[in-house]
């Protein structure tokens, strides 16, 4: 069955960089664009990155473009998403999810901004 | 604040029927389709809704999408205990070049 699975959350300064993964299963990697979407504390879901199938082309929101670069290993089936000069409005739970809107989603890893 | 609006909150008794909408624009759900999403804290996101009403293998028919301009709703029938979570709409916008979600509808049964 299809199986994302996030990792590399933690607690970081104001500035500070992290890199988020997320390892995929179930399924062809290679075949499918992804997505990185966020939900801060209290609040709705905001779409990070989205990269396609091959990882030419990229999508970034104003929010984090920049700052944030989405990348992939189609061999080893991962999704990376590297994550610098962190804001504090950048704490979130960071998903990745299959497709653009996403039909299948990991639990999720808890990045905290805070000094 | 989030691009698709949805009501905060709404609430139904076990059986009963209810209906969460969700508000955009032409340039996201006029011009593409939409999901829907189920989600309980700690979990994944479960998709219930997409292509405005098509449901995935293994979600009820007691779920139902229906899509009319730059609107969209999700309609609950036979309303169960489980069915309590909060629902996300979604769909892609296409001068943002993502897709956006709503701020999502918390629904308590009685």
């Amino acid at each position: 069955q299809v199986q994302l699975v996030e990792s590399g959350g933690g607690l970081v300064k104001p500035g500070g960089s992290l890199r988020l993964s997320c390892a995929a299963s179930g399924f062809t990697f290679s075949d499918y664009y992804m997505s990185w979407i966020r939900q801060a504390p209290g609040k709705g879901l905001e779409w990070v990155s989205y990269i396609s199938s091959s990882g030419t082309t990229i999508y970034y929101p104003d929010s984090v473009r920049g700052r944030f670069t989405v990348s992939r290993d189609n061999a080893k089936n991962f999704l990376y998403l590297q994550m610098n000069s962190l804001r504090v409005e950048d704490t979130a739970v960071y998903f990745c999810a299959r497709k653009g809107l996403g039909d299948y989603w990991g639990r999720g890893t808890l990045v905290t901004v805070s000094s | 604040q989030s691009v698709l609006t949805q009501p905060p909150s709404a609430s139904g008794t076990p059986g009963q029927r209810v209906t969460l909408s969700c508000s955009g624009s032409s340039f996201n759900i006029e011009s593409n389709t939409v999901n829907w999403y189920q989600h309980l804290p700690g979990t994944a996101p479960k998709l219930l809704i997409y292509s405005n009403h098509q449901r995935p293998s293994g979600v009820p028919d007691r779920f139902s999408g229906s899509k009319s301009g730059t609107s969209a709703s999700l309609a609950i029938s036979g309303l169960q205990s489980e069915d309590e979570a909060v629902y996300y709409c979604a769909a892609w916008d296409d001068s943002l070049n993502g897709p956006v979600f709503g701020g999502g509808t918390k629904l308590t049964v009685l």
